[in-house]
């Protein structure tokens, strides 16, 4: 599998735009790229996904590299309920039987000061 | 939309003692439904794969005779904890989706401690 390459933690202050980098050198051509993020105590929670355009929605926006080895995942505008640990992943596009599950790596850590 | 929720959030037993955790999709038809485990400042595991009617799919590494899935319903899988013993306590994560290359839906997890 493909896997990505994230920094460990990142701090920001709140009301400020956040960039969350992450390479993925050896995408294949088929791979999304998905973004999830997981708050203390709690089950992940989807963000946004891409495949070669850039995405935008309520939550975030994600920019994907032109020779897509690298995406940015931007929070406009970091609140503290923004903490949490963010998982870049790479999804085939085509999957079946046991193939179709999230691999997580460690995720970036990201930290807001007030 | 899209919500998955998962019962109980925090289960307390003895050794021996065997725990069943629900995982229910409340507003869509989760075609696939996904169990992970996180130990302690670790990331997330894929324990299993199951489709709705058909035999979990598991990891390697997992005992399918400890983790029990069950996938009866378009809405309702369960994962069975048979025997748990204190090395089985660990963060119990469950995800659906409802088909092709949708995000998955994560339940909020299932706390799991052995005494």
């Amino acid at each position: 599998d493909a896997k990505t390459t994230q920094p460990n933690s990142m701090e920001s202050n709140e009301e400020e735009p956040v960039h969350l980098p992450c390479n993925h050198s050896t995408i294949s051509g088929t791979d999304y790229i998905h973004w999830y993020r997981q708050l203390p105590s709690q089950g992940p929670e989807y963000v946004i996904h891409g495949l070669t355009s850039n995405v935008n929605n309520r939550m975030a926006s994600l920019a994907i590299a032109e020779d897509r080895k690298s995406s940015t995942l931007i929070l406009h505008r970091a609140t503290l309920r923004d903490a949490a640990v963010y998982y870049c992943i790479l999804k085939p596009m085509y999957s079946g039987g046991g193939a179709d599950g999230l691999t997580f790596g460690k995720g970036t850590h990201l930290i807001i000061q007030p | 939309g899209a919500v998955v929720s998962q019962h109980p959030s925090r289960v307390i037993c003895k050794s021996g003692t065997s725990v069943k955790i629900e995982c229910r999709s409340l507003d869509f038809q989760a075609t696939t439904m996904f169990w992970y485990r996180q130990f302690p400042k670790q990331s997330l595991m894929l324990m299993a794969t199951s489709n709705e009617g058909s035999k979990a799919t598991y990891e390697q590494g997992v005992e399918k005779d400890k983790f029990l899935i069950n996938h009866a319903s378009l809405t309702l899988s369960t994962l069975t904890v048979t025997s748990a013993h204190p090395e089985d306590s660990s963060f119990y994560i469950c995800s659906a989706r409802d088909w092709g290359n949708q995000p998955q839906h994560f339940g909020d997890g299932t706390r799991l401690s052995i005494l």
